[in-house]
């Protein structure tokens, strides 16, 4: 199994809502990586994790809360989000000096 | 700080021709660095790694150390290279904490 999977597809919800995106890949990766994307932007960083511990913070406001349960899993928890996070959001994983495998990921809208 | 820097949003060329997407950079260590590509409804990809040295589908980049550039080659460019790509740099550190570039599309006419 050479993929990352993102659950759900797509997502919309409210500003009062709290939802989790969902990131799985069982090719033995120690860091996982969430990317933000806007339209017609390159992805940027959000979170690393390396070895299930949160190792890289960009700046990130607290409304994205990020969780490493195990070695193959990783979440995303969203909160009180604003209109302006609505984007497609990547999950990532790589062997710690490998190459980095993306999913599919979450298109988000935020209304 | 690193940055990454695509000078062209896009690249029409007939099928063929050679390609040369370009990327410079700018960091104060040893990056790495890499080419992604994302072909249409399809995810992100890795193309190619400076560490590699490989060709991949035909196109080639070289780190310029010098000159902080690593641009994507290919002397003949085919209908089905039509995509964006982006180039990213990555921390001489390991771990995969990329920064993109802001990409070029490239369209391969017939």
């Amino acid at each position: 199994d050479t993929e990352v999977t993102q659950t759900p597809k797509h997502l919309v919800m409210g500003m009062t809502n709290k939802k989790s995106l969902k990131c799985e890949q069982h090719m033995g990766h120690r860091a996982m990586y969430w990317y933000k994307q806007k339209a017609k932007k390159p992805p940027e960083l959000m979170f690393v994790y390396s070895y299930e511990k949160l190792s890289i913070n960009e700046s990130v406001p607290s409304r994205f809360s990020p969780e490493c349960p195990n070695s193959s899993l990783l979440n995303l928890h969203l909160h009180a989000l604003q209109p302006e996070d609505s984007a497609l959001y990547l999950c990532a994983s790589s062997h710690v000096a490998g190459e980095a495998f993306f999913g599919q990921g979450t298109r988000l809208t935020v209304v | 700080a690193q940055r990454v820097t695509q000078p062209e949003k896009l690249l029409s060329v007939f099928k063929g021709a050679p390609v040369e997407l370009k990327c410079n950079y700018s960091y104060s260590g040893s990056p790495e660095l890499f080419w992604y590509v994302q072909y249409s409804r399809q995810r992100l990809q890795l193309l190619l790694r400076h560490i590699s040295r490989e060709s991949i589908k035909g196109f080639t980049a070289d780190l310029n150390k010098g000159e902080t550039s690593f641009h994507l080659k290919k002397p003949f460019a085919q209908e089905e290279d039509s995509a964006m790509y982006y180039c990213a740099l990555s921390p001489g550190t390991g771990r995969r904490a990329l920064t993109f570039g802001s990409g070029t599309r490239l369209q391969v006419q017939p």
